[in-house]
């Protein structure tokens, strides 16, 4: 079975600075996708951003960018020129590279964005 | 606008009676999942659906019951077997036929059972 840690409960950082937030996974499988979701106070889900395993180049959105460490099984996202409106609950999650298959969620880093 | 709509937005049922939280989405997608969310925890996935008139068990599917009797609709029954019902419910759907894997959700549904 996949599992997804998040080492970090909680991150604050400053308006217009950046902050990485971590994400380990374990898993067996050579085929999967791992994501960054984004749950404001509102508390609707939003993707923020996708990474293939198979591909080596890092995925990047606008802000928002994952390093991906294949081998350490790592992936990490970093939100460049914070704004207010990041503040939100980040989940890192897996999906094993299957038709339709389920995602595995990390437990959540809730990240505060300070004026 | 395509999407996903969750009704009702707050749901309060007394102790010991059935649920069904609804979940509709117009994207066309083959694939619906439920997920249940606690407080502070990450969300766990209770029921799936790869395609109309199938479905499997998730993590968490004991207490809780599904149908797919149409693409668009996947209904979750909170039962009263359920021991601890009251929680945050997220619905989700893809369409991994296309080779898009991305879940996209539905703005939730919070239930209180007492």
């Amino acid at each position: 079975a996949q599992t997804v840690t998040q080492s970090q409960p909680e991150m604050s950082v400053q308006e217009a600075e950046t902050v990485t937030l971590s994400c380990t996974y374990d898993t067996s499988e050579s085929n999967y996708y791992l994501f960054w979701y984004k749950q404001p106070p509102s508390r609707q889900m939003i993707l923020v951003i996708r990474q293939e395993a198979y591909k080596q180049q890092n995925a990047t959105e606008n802000r928002f960018s994952v390093n991906f460490q294949k081998a350490a099984k790592s992936f990490s996202l970093k939100i460049s020129d914070s704004q207010l409106g990041d503040t939100a609950m980040y989940f890192c999650a897996f999906m094993k590279g299957t038709s339709g298959s389920r995602l595995t969620f990390g437990e959540g880093t809730q990240l505060t964005v300070n004026p | 606008d395509g999407g996903i709509t969750q009704s009702p937005k707050y749901l309060f049922r007394k102790e010991g009676q059935n649920v069904t939280l609804s979940c509709e989405q117009n994207l066309n997608h083959d694939a619906m999942y439920w997920y249940r969310q606690d407080p502070g925890q990450g969300l766990r996935l209770i029921y799936y659906s790869q395609i109309v008139n199938d479905f499997q068990k998730g993590d968490i599917a004991e207490g809780y019951s599904v149908s797919r009797e149409k693409k668009e609709s996947f209904p979750l029954t909170v039962t009263s077997a359920q021991k601890n019902p009251t929680a945050f419910y997220l619905c989700a759907s893809s369409n991994p036929g296309t080779g898009s894997y991305e879940q996209y959700f539905g703005p939730g549904t919070r239930l209180t059972v007492t």
